[in-house]
């Protein structure tokens, strides 16, 4: 199956400053990927969608100037949290999805685990 | 009311047992439905995907969806102890615009 992966698996960051994650598709091209969030307990929650080579499409209630997004290449999406604040402390994934275009055909990577001290 | 509801558990069953895992759902427009299994701070991994109504059987893992009930269901058979994980179901309603819409997921453990 295809191969999403994330870098780091894991951040710790001191309040105010800003963290880059990275989402890559090993082995198919991504025209689209998706940014979600899962607090403890709760279900993935969708904040934006990302197209290669255009803006990102952000869910009601996420900041678009706090949750910087770029997806530069088929292959590469990045989220910036910046000035980062102890609620923003979550568990982020990224989903690629394949050229098919359909969103059943979503592939995940293995999260980004944040916590802001 | 949430557009997907699913039980959040937990769910504890002896090993060999059949697991029975459910979600409801209010959007009649959904046609797409999948089950997903997220093991403690991973990533969800595609378990089962369904169009439509009917069944569909992967081995020990069996998916069905009842589109007039809103109703859909995982059975896992002989169930074992590296079955446990959080199991989330996802729908959508399919093509480029429609989005992934997730239950909390069922904490499931299986006992050896």
């Amino acid at each position: 199956g295809a191969v999403v992966s994330q870098h780091p698996s894991r951040v710790i960051c001191k309040s105010g400053t800003s963290v880059k994650i990275e989402c890559r598709s090993l082995d198919f091209q991504a025209t689209t990927m998706f940014w979600y969030r899962q607090f403890p307990k709760q279900s993935l929650m969708l904040m934006a969608t990302s197209n290669e080579g255009s803006k990102a499409t952000y869910e009601q209630g996420v900041e678009k100037d706090k949750f910087l997004i770029n997806h530069a290449s088929l292959t590469l999406s990045t989220l910036t949290v910046t000035s980062a604040h102890p609620e923003d402390s979550s568990f982020y994934i990224c989903s690629a999805r394949d050229q098919t275009g359909r969103q059943e055909t979503q592939y995940f990577g293995p999260g980004t685990r944040l916590l802001v001290l | 009311q949430k557009e997907v509801e699913q039980d959040p558990g937990p769910l504890s069953v002896p090993e060999g047992a059949i697991v029975s895992l459910n979600c409801t759902y209010s959007n009649s427009a959904f046609q797409y439905f999948m089950w997903y299994r997220q093991y403690s701070r991973k990533g969800p991994e595609l378990l089962m995907y369904t169009y439509s109504s009917g069944n569909k059987e992967d081995g020990r893992f069996t998916a069905q969806v009842d589109k007039s009930s809103k109703y859909i269901s995982l059975f896992i058979r002989d169930s074992q102890p590296s079955d446990s994980a959080t199991y989330l179901c996802a729908m959508t309603t399919g093509g480029s615009q429609g989005n992934l819409i997730f239950g909390k997921g069922t904490k499931l453990s299986v006992k050896p």
